[in-house]
């Protein structure tokens, strides 16, 4: 099946600073990828829509100005947590879907789990 | 907005068979999806059905879909200690094109 990859898998950091997420498709295109948060022991949130060359749009109770995704072309999305604090800590998932078909399949990323300090 | 539902956990014997269910509220659901997260890793893809079909069958995995009452369940043959997963059923809402996840089911094999 298609590849998602997420870079890094973990990061640590201090609070205060900002943190980048890749997320790249490797072997499709994808004009839409999702990223979702999970909580320990919970199920994912969806947390915006990266459209390639425009801007996300963001769900309801998302900071878009704290979590800044950028989509800049058909095979990557950046997630920047910016000033991160501890309750920022998490597992982050991004999902693709091919531009192309209709098989609806939406692949997922590892996942990269942020620690906060 | 919509939801979906699912039961938290779910014991089995090895070797025997599990169903795990899930309902969801959203009609115009094009997609619904069966994702397995292990500890401390992503998700799985197991499996996914077109909401105009009422099952699918793929090795151990058989998907059962109830679109009338809005009901969609994975029975797992055969179930093996490997299987021992969190398992989340999601459905891709049609208006919105976005995934909307359950909170998972935590499926435990014993001997």
């Amino acid at each position: 099946g298609a590849v998602v990859s997420q870079h890094p898998s973990r990061v640590i950091c201090k609070s205060g600073t900002s943190v980048k997420i890749e997320c790249r498709s490797l072997d499709f295109q994808a004009t839409t990828m999702f990223w979702y948060r999970q909580f320990p022991k919970k199920s994912l949130m969806l947390m915006a829509t990266s459209n390639e060359g425009s801007k996300a749009t963001y769900e309801q109770g998302v900071e878009k100005d704290k979590f800044l995704i950028n989509h800049a072309s058909l095979t990557l999305s950046t997630l920047t947590v910016t000033s991160a604090h501890p309750e920022d800590s998490s597992f982050y998932i991004c999902s693709a879907s091919p531009t192309s078909g209709s098989s609806g399949e939406l692949f997922f990323g590892e996942g990269s789990r942020l620690t906060v300090l | 907005g919509e939801d979906v539902e699912q039961s938290l956990f779910l014991s089995v014997r090895e070797g025997d068979s599990s169903v795990i269910n899930c309902t969801y509220t959203d009609s115009s659901s094009t997609y619904l999806y069966w994702y397995k997260q292990e500890p401390g890793a992503g998700l799985q893809l197991l499996t996914y059905i077109f909401s105009n079909m009422d099952m699918k069958q793929d090795q151990r995995l058989t998907v059962l879909l109830n679109k009338k009452d809005k009901h969609l369940s994975l029975r797992i043959a055969d179930t093996q200690t490997g299987d021992s997963a969190i398992y989340f059923c999601a459905v891709l809402s049609g208006g919105y094109n976005k995934l909307i996840f359950g909170a998972g089911t935590r499926l435990a094999v014993h001997p």
